[in-house]
């Protein structure tokens, strides 16, 4: 069983919809919990943090953790054209230095 | 804002030439790392740092090695490059204790032929 597990798409909804991008993991020591936005032949920039559980919004997202389930969400109100890009969850267990476990990422289109 | 800058985006190898992807950020940021990218495999982590003069093993460094004489640069080297090392490669860094809220470079395309 892979320890990340992300729909890779693509994903294609209408300007002005609501996007829900999700990734389930396997491992329940996970603490740290992030988003990464990646435009085509782009490095991925940090989009959404979250530590444990609940919910932390930043204008149009909205990032939710929920550690029973072991499920992420991002969501994206009022999605844009220029919200089309692959989406990469990433999460670790500490602060350390060993890095993050990703998801393969959600490629996410939006049809103006 | 934190910036990692990668010197070269696009580069072409022969097989058997000895490559280095050089990467600098300038944050301060102690701990560093090298990924690579293809289609379908996601992000793999090849090597990181923690400190100067440190590195780790990630999960793929076989064919690979890594450099970390100052702070801020952080070298990754194909000793004997060969086609399956065709990538992108992502340099990244992260504050100590951050939670690995890691900052990514723009990547270094390496078509090795």
């Amino acid at each position: 069983q892979k320890e990340v597990e992300q729909d890779p798409g693509p994903l294609s909804v209408p300007e002005g919809a609501i996007v829900s991008l999700n990734c389930t993991y396997s491992n329940s020591a996970f603490q740290y919990f992030m988003w990464y936005r990646q435009y085509s032949r782009k490095g991925p920039e940090l989009l959404m943090y979250t530590y444990s559980s609940g919910n932390k919004e930043d204008g149009r997202f909205t990032a939710q953790v929920d550690k029973s389930s072991k499920y992420i969400s991002l969501f994206i109100r009022d999605s844009q054209p220029s919200d089309s890009a692959t989406y990469l969850c990433a999460m670790s267990v500490s602060g350390g230095a060993d890095g993050l476990t990703f998801g393969k990422g959600t490629h996410l289109i939006i049809q103006p | 804002d934190v910036k990692v800058t990668q010197s070269s985006r696009y580069l072409v190898k022969r097989t058997g030439e000895k490559v280095f992807l050089e990467c600098v950020q300038d944050m301060d940021h102690e701990n560093m790392f090298w990924y690579r990218q293809d289609p379908g495999l996601g992000l793999r982590l090849i090597y990181f740092s923690y400190d100067v003069k440190m590195k780790e093993k990630g999960d793929i460094p076989e064919g690979y090695s890594v450099s970390r004489e100052k702070k801020e640069r952080f070298s990754l080297i194909l000793e004997s490059a060969s086609t399956n090392q065709t990538s992108m490669y992502l340099c990244a860094s992260s504050l100590a204790g951050s939670g690995n809220t890691i900052y990514f470079g723009e990547g270094s395309w390496l078509t090795v032929v």
